[in-house]
């Protein structure tokens, strides 16, 4: 089982501020990653494909990268609405989802 | 419009059963990759099994055995058969479907389940 670990477990961040989330891989996943946003009593919602791509609908704001073992989310500047929990998910080998980073206001 | 509403969910006694339903609209769900998911309260996403446009179905080894994922195309609808239900399966379940990414593009709004005695 591929096993995705996510730094750090929280941000505290103000508007405006720029967020860079981490996620990291037990073994390669190539660049068959996803990053997903939910805030609470809601379902996730699908940001970033195959590591660098947006979802239809998803802000320029929102940006990956990274291949292999290491990837990142970076949410250039933050909005109210941005403050949520973010996953990232591999599906190089099934599928497995990070532990989550919470992003919340400072 | 994709539309994904899940029903089903309650409260069951250890070695229960349960099935869940996702209902869809604005798609074909035999022509797409339909999952199940779930999150424990307070706690990160386990995804739970799939099933192919082709029907082969796949299961996490935490429900192997135990639980059962199928379609009905007349209706368009998911199911999950939960069969000797623990504790550790209290979670929201959510149907997701893949589509444009090959990732969960869409997602239904949850349904609860919690077992206890």
């Amino acid at each position: 089982e591929i096993v995705l670990t996510q730094s750090p477990a929280t941000l505290s961040l103000s508007p405006g501020e720029r967020a860079t989330l981490s996620c990291r891989a037990s073994q390669s996943v190539s660049s068959y990653l996803a990053w997903y946003q939910q805030k609470p009593g809601q379902a996730p919602r699908l940001l970033i494909y195959d590591a660098s791509n947006r979802a239809t609908g998803i802000p320029a704001r929102f940006s990956g990268s990274g291949s292999g073992t290491d990837f990142t989310l970076t949410i250039s500047s933050l909005e109210p609405e941005d403050f949520a929990v973010y996953y990232c998910q591999q599906r190089s080998n099934w599928f497995t989802f990070g532990p989550g980073t919470k992003v919340d206001i400072k | 419009e994709v539309q994904l509403v899940e029903s089903g969910g309650g409260l069951i006694q250890p070695g229960g059963s349960l099935r869940l339903s996702c209902a869809a609209s604005g798609f074909t769900v035999s022509s797409n990759y339909m999952s199940w998911v779930r999150q424990a309260p307070g706690k990160g996403l386990e995804w739970v099994s799939v099933i192919y446009s082709g029907g082969s179905t796949y299961y996490a080894d935490s429900v192997k055995g135990r639980f059962t994922i199928s379609r009905d195309n007349s209706k368009n609808t998911l199911y999950l058969q939960m069969n000797s239900l623990r504790a550790e399966d209290t979670a929201v379940y959510y149907c997701a479907v893949e589509m444009a990414t090959s990732y969960f593009d869409y997602w239904g709004q949850g349904t609860l389940v919690t077992v206890s005695s």
